[in-house]
């Protein structure tokens, strides 16, 4: 079946403006995660959906991140008044639930903020 | 805290060769589970292998295989007969079933022809 898919693939922005960057997970995954890759980095965790459950948005860097999983499927990253720092890829993951289970990443979105 | 920690930045190895990656991991959970990822230039990261704590047989995939020692708490990745395709950075990642997958800072590894 089809994979994770993320969109856009990449972004270019102003400083200051808002972007939104949208997440379709694996049909079926009720659980979907959203990091965050700097240059040459690791992933950094961001926010963490699954099911009706209330999100753990612990790995939000600041209140100018939000996230919502709509009808807990699609889910959607907006960063409002971005800055040079959140250049970055940002990853989205979904699983089957459990949390032992391996996830499986979409493609990324590349931001850059000038 | 969990850390996951992987101290060859950059690697490469001979096509046909074997390579391993090194991975060492902090916790004190008894029960978790370890993955590797690879990440090629396309950005799209892709499983290639992952261990559950409680097994002590070594996962194997293919010309992939891992080298679990959980009292070092070491999980390095061989990679038998590379392969031009097998270019790309891995990431060794952490959970012990929570939220927060630990994620290591990657090896690049390149595969010569």
């Amino acid at each position: 079946g089809a994979g994770v898919s993320q969109s856009p693939s990449n972004k270019v922005t102003e400083k200051g403006k808002d972007v939104e960057l949208r997440c379709d997970p694996i049909s079926g995954h009720t659980a979907l995660y959203w990091y965050r890759q700097s240059l040459g980095q690791g992933l950094e965790f961001l926010i963490y959906f699954q099911g009706n459950s209330a999100p753990d948005k612990s790995g939000l860097p600041s209140d100018r991140f939000s996230a919502e999983r709509t009808g807990g499927s699609v889910s959607t990253l907006t960063i409002q008044r971005t800055q040079q720092e959140d250049s970055a890829v940002y990853l989205c993951a979904s699983s089957r639930g459990q949390l032992q289970e391996t996830q499986y990443f979409g493609p990324g979105t590349r931001l850059l903020v000038l | 805290a969990q850390t996951v920690t992987q101290s060859q930045p950059e690697m490469s190895v001979q096509e046909a060769e074997t390579v391993t990656l090194s991975c060492t991991y902090d916790t004190s959970e008894n029960n978790y589970y370890l993955f590797w990822y690879k990440q090629p230039p396309s950005r799209q990261m892709i499983l290639v292998i992952r261990q559950e704590a409680y097994k002590q047989q070594n996962a194997t995939e293919n010309r992939f295989s891992v080298n679990f020692q959980k009292a070092a708490k070491s999980f390095s990745l061989k990679i038998s007969d590379s392969q031009l395709g097998d270019t790309a950075m891995y990431f060794c990642a952490f959970n012990h079933g929570n939220n927060d997958m630990r994620f290591g800072a990657g090896t690049r590894l390149t595969v010569k022809p």
